[in-house]
């Protein structure tokens, strides 16, 4: 079957532009992740749907930095304002289940990578 | 917070050789702890999990880790590399305190000489 999509694959905007990104998970599973990977580093964890709602958005760094999941599957990232140093790779996650102590195998999808310039 | 440590950034070998990758987290808590591979142009996919049970936990291609649980660690091993294996390596391990998060390490990179 399909794994995780991501489009675009490669996304490139000037400081102060808004993006969007987005990701279409497997079909069936209920929790989405999103990740940020800059380079040299690994993936760092920016926030965490189960269904529609957010469950934890911990990880987003800043006000500029949003994301919905409105029919609890594809998910849209949103970056306001956006600086040189949102450059990075942009992964999505997706798995079966998400409840706390769930086990659920988290499959990544491509990526998208943000250059800003 | 907990963190990922992997004390080996690059990792060059001969084919055959025999591989171990480092992977230390600071949490005293359960944990389950994952191993990912990022092959050239590929995304991440996971190499072998450690939920519970038996501590030496068998992944894809001939991979295998061990969770030592008094020092923290969950390094991966192959006895013999290919070629193929040049890849990313990232550890991750996911808390009990801290909803579905993965925290991840910083990645290895290793390169497997023909």
């Amino acid at each position: 079957g399909a794994g995780v999509s991501q489009t675009p694959s490669n996304k490139v905007t000037e400081k102060g532009k808004y993006v969007e990104l987005r990701c279409d998970p497997i079909s069936g599973h209920t929790a989405l992740y999103w990740y940020r990977q800059s380079l040299g580093q690994g993936p760092e964890f920016l926030i965490y749907f189960q269904g529609t709602g957010a469950a934890d958005d911990s990880g987003l760094p800043n006000d500029r930095f949003f994301a919905v999941r409105p029919e609890g599957s594809v998910s849209t990232l949103k970056i306001q304002r956006t600086e040189r140093g949102d450059s990075a790779v942009y992964l999505c996650a997706s798995s079966q289940s998400g409840t706390s102590g769930g086990v659920g195998e988290q499959f990544f999808g491509p990526g998208t990578r943000l250059t800003v310039l | 917070a907990q963190s990922v440590s992997q004390h080996n950034h690059h990792v060059i070998l001969s084919e055959a050789a025999s591989l171990e990758l480092g992977c230390n987290y600071s949490y005293g808590g359960t944990v389950n702890l994952f191993w990912y591979v990022q092959y050239p142009g590929q995304h991440l996919q996971l190499l072998l999990k450690y939920f519970s049970g038996d501590p030496l936990v068998k992944g894809i291609k001939g991979f295998e880790a061990e969770f030592i649980k008094s020092k923290f660690s969950f390094n991966l091993r192959k006895p013999s590399v290919q070629w193929s294996d040049t890849a990313e390596y990232f550890c991750a391990v996911k808390t009990n305190n801290a909803g579905n998060m993965l925290t991840f390490g910083g990645g290895t990179r290793l390169m497997v000489k023909p």
